[in-house]
């Protein structure tokens, strides 16, 4: 069954502590995106990466880290120098080339503070 | 700077009753445009995008470059329309997206 696993589905981060959400696809896809979710804000773009080895900050990096060594796989890293990670996560990939290929969501993951 | 506005945070219609889910955009390119939608408990997935020129599941949607909207339509909305839709842009030949702050449609019967 194709498409994306993101896990865990609920994590709790403490004070000072760096946490690493999961993000796997067997789609075969290219590009890979993680998004940060708040109420009433929409989805906003934390880094994306289009191909293995390589990826670029998007709209709200500062506090956020990723590595993609794998083309399934994109973990995010969300680091102490985050000041308010609370939020619903999103993962996606996108196949192909050009802007008109649509993006493949996971189940998201919700990050709250102890 | 690239933007979406979805003016609407909540859009209440009847069963059977017309609906229009509003989306504006800013940009100074050629864009593309997508309506993605998340249903209860179901993941955010795409509904539709301009350059199909498609009707999924009876929802339209036009670019109007004049205006700069891409508004979503429905001449008879279902109480299975019932989503959050999130109206998203990108830039020719670039495939990140910017959503919109989304619109929660709720039918009622």
């Amino acid at each position: 069954d194709g498409g994306i696993t993101q896990s865990p589905k609920y994590l709790f981060r403490k004070e000072g502590q760096n946490v690493t959400l999961s993000c796997e696809q067997n789609l075969n896809h290219d590009a890979m995106y993680w998004y940060r979710q708040d109420p009433g804000q929409g989805l906003r773009l934390i880094y994306y990466s289009q191909i293995v080895n390589d990826f670029q900050k998007g709209d709200i990096a500062e506090g956020y880290s990723v590595s993609r060594e794998k083309k399934e796989s994109f973990p995010l890293t969300v680091t102490s120098a985050q000041k308010n990670p609370t939020a619903f996560y999103l993962c996606a990939s996108s196949g192909g080339t050009g802007g008109s290929q649509p993006q493949h969501f996971g189940d998201g993951t919700r990050l709250s503070i102890l | 700077a690239q933007r979406v506005t979805q003016p609407e945070k909540l859009l209440s219609v009847f069963k059977g009753a017309p609906v229009e889910l509003k989306c504006n955009y800013s940009y100074s390119g050629s864009p593309e445009l997508f309506w993605y939608v998340q249903y209860s408990r179901q993941r955010l997935q795409l509904l539709l995008r301009h350059i199909s020129r498609e009707s999924i599941k009876g929802f339209t949607a036009d670019l109007n470059k004049g205006e700069t909207s891409f508004h979503l339509k429905k001449p008879f909305a279902q109480e299975e329309d019932s989503a959050m839709y999130y109206c998203a842009l990108s830039s020719t030949g670039f495939q990140k997206l910017v959503f919109g702050t989304g619109t929660r449609l709720l039918v009622s019967p």
